[in-house]
């Protein structure tokens, strides 16, 4: 069975430092992997998936991540961060077929 | 196009009642979940219905059922309401295993 972990629940980074959220997956197969943001009350939104293309995958808002299936890890960084990326962010597994399973999520603090 | 939508956006519900949640997937969508994001505990998958079956459930206990109708819309029902169940409950739906995309949530209180 698939399974994801974030760590660290709560990041914080000054504006324009550089973002870096950890995932770690585990899966019997090749995964699809997926990087959510939840602002404030409200839904969540796909940053950025991967699915066995590109091992670098580009997102919205300047958002990227890289598959590292040596270490299992599926990263997602900002060079520079704003203000408005305060949010939570899940990571997420799929073995294709069946459910995705997400992280317990990293809530995003910037500093002025 | 429209996205997932759910109803209603918040209720407040008494400790034994019971209550649906409904959820409308994207068009074209036949795949539904449903996740649970109770404060502290991230989201949990609660279910997941395609093509009207029920093809996995989390760790819950049967209070918590649902179903997908032929138009590929959804209910979630939680009966017994426990204090423990106010959260977050959001709907998400896809095609084929593809990415999910979520809807607003419904906010739930148990008092």
């Amino acid at each position: 069975a698939q399974s994801v972990t974030q760590l660290g629940s709560h990041v914080s980074v000054s504006e324009g430092a550089l973002v870096l959220l950890r995932c770690n997956y585990s899966s019997s197969v090749p995964p699809y992997l997926f990087w959510y943001v939840q602002y404030p009350n409200q839904g969540l939104q796909l940053l950025l998936k991967y699915t066995s293309a590109a091992t670098l995958v580009k997102g919205i808002n300047g958002f990227e991540a890289e598959f590292k299936k040596s270490e299992t890890s599926f990263h997602l960084t900002k060079p520079s961060a704003h203000m408005s990326d305060a949010a939570e962010y899940f990571c997420a597994v799929s073995d294709h077929d069946d459910k995705i399973i997400f992280g317990k999520g990293t809530r995003l603090h910037i500093l002025p | 196009e429209a996205g997932v939508t759910q109803s209603p956006t918040h209720l407040i519900k008494t400790r034994g009642q019971q209550v649906t949640l409904r959820c409308s997937p994207i068009s074209g969508h036949t795949s539904v979940y449903w996740y649970q994001q109770a404060l502290g505990l991230g989201l949990q998958f609660l279910l997941w219905y395609d093509e009207g079956e029920e093809r996995n459930r989390g760790n819950f206990p049967p209070r918590f059922s649902g179903r997908q109708f032929p138009n590929y819309s959804s209910e979630l029902n939680v009966n017994a309401l426990e204090l423990e169940d106010s959260a977050l409950y959001l709907c998400a739906s896809s095609f084929r295993g593809n990415t999910i995309y979520f809807g607003e949530g419904s906010w739930l209180t148990v008092v």
